[in-house]
């Protein structure tokens, strides 16, 4: 069972938005950052936002991240098929010097 | 541009030592703001983190509790590169491991991964 929890999968058609949910404990949320991670088939995870809302250069800005209270959401405007992927949230637990996954979404672009 | 290169066995027998190794390009062991990861990947445990190693001003570990007293994350400096060592292997660790470097809070750059079968 992982720390933070994501819904096991979501959908969408092609050129729609989609979030994705990843919430925790407030031990867990409370002073740390969010970040998400893109997993395409038989490849490692790719960054795509950290600190909660920010993307490396080579990120399209239709992916996005927020953070309230005890729970973080990633967003995805103008699906394309190529995005069909296993998506992670994580962090790092300042409390126990530790780093913590989400147990990740699998979306589906119809 | 960082780049992580894995190498290391596929297959380790139970109770033996899985060793992986993992070389640094485009970044040095001994930053002093990054910290050099080790994560596996399972159907049953998703992503879980290992443990890490970090310099600042001296070196420093740390470790999941799950693994703790089984793992040891060595940095060399003379091949800028890491190393993980789990010990007392089972089936149960049978994964895909990843090494990957963190910066601001994030796992920025990934090794290619390895899958290591624990079987006799």
């Amino acid at each position: 069972q992982s720390v933070l929890t994501q819904p096991p999968s979501v959908s969408a058609a092609p050129g729609q938005k989609v979030t994705i949910s990843c919430s925790g404990s407030n031990s867990i949320f409370g002073n740390n950052y969010i970040s998400w991670y893109q997993q395409l088939p038989g490849t490692a995870p790719k960054l795509l936002i950290y600190e909660n809302n920010k993307r490396p250069s080579e990120i399209p800005d239709r992916f996005s991240g927020s953070k309230s209270g005890t729970s973080a959401t990633l967003g995805i405007t103008g699906l394309q098929t190529g995005d069909e992927a296993d998506y992670y949230c994580g962090t790092w637990d300042s409390s126990l010097s530790a780093g913590v996954f989400g147990g990740g979404t699998k979306l589906t672009v119809l | 541009q960082v780049q992580l290169q894995q190498s290391g066995p596929g297959l380790v027998k139970p109770s033996q030592t899985l060793s992986l190794t993992c070389a640094i390009s485009g970044d040095s062991v001994s930053s002093n703001s990054a910290a050099w990861n080790w994560i596996r990947q399972s159907p049953s445990r998703g992503l879980e983190w290992l443990g890490r190693t970090f310099y600042r001003s001296k070196w420093y570990n740390d470790y999941a509790v799950s693994v703790k007293g089984r793992i040891i994350i060595n940095p060399d400096t003379s091949k800028n590169q890491f190393s993980l060592q789990l010990n007392s292997v089972t089936p149960e660790d049978t994964a895909v491991y990843y090494c990957a470097r963190q910066q601001q809070r994030a796992y920025e750059y990934w090794g290619q991964g390895t899958l290591v079968t624990v079987s006799s």
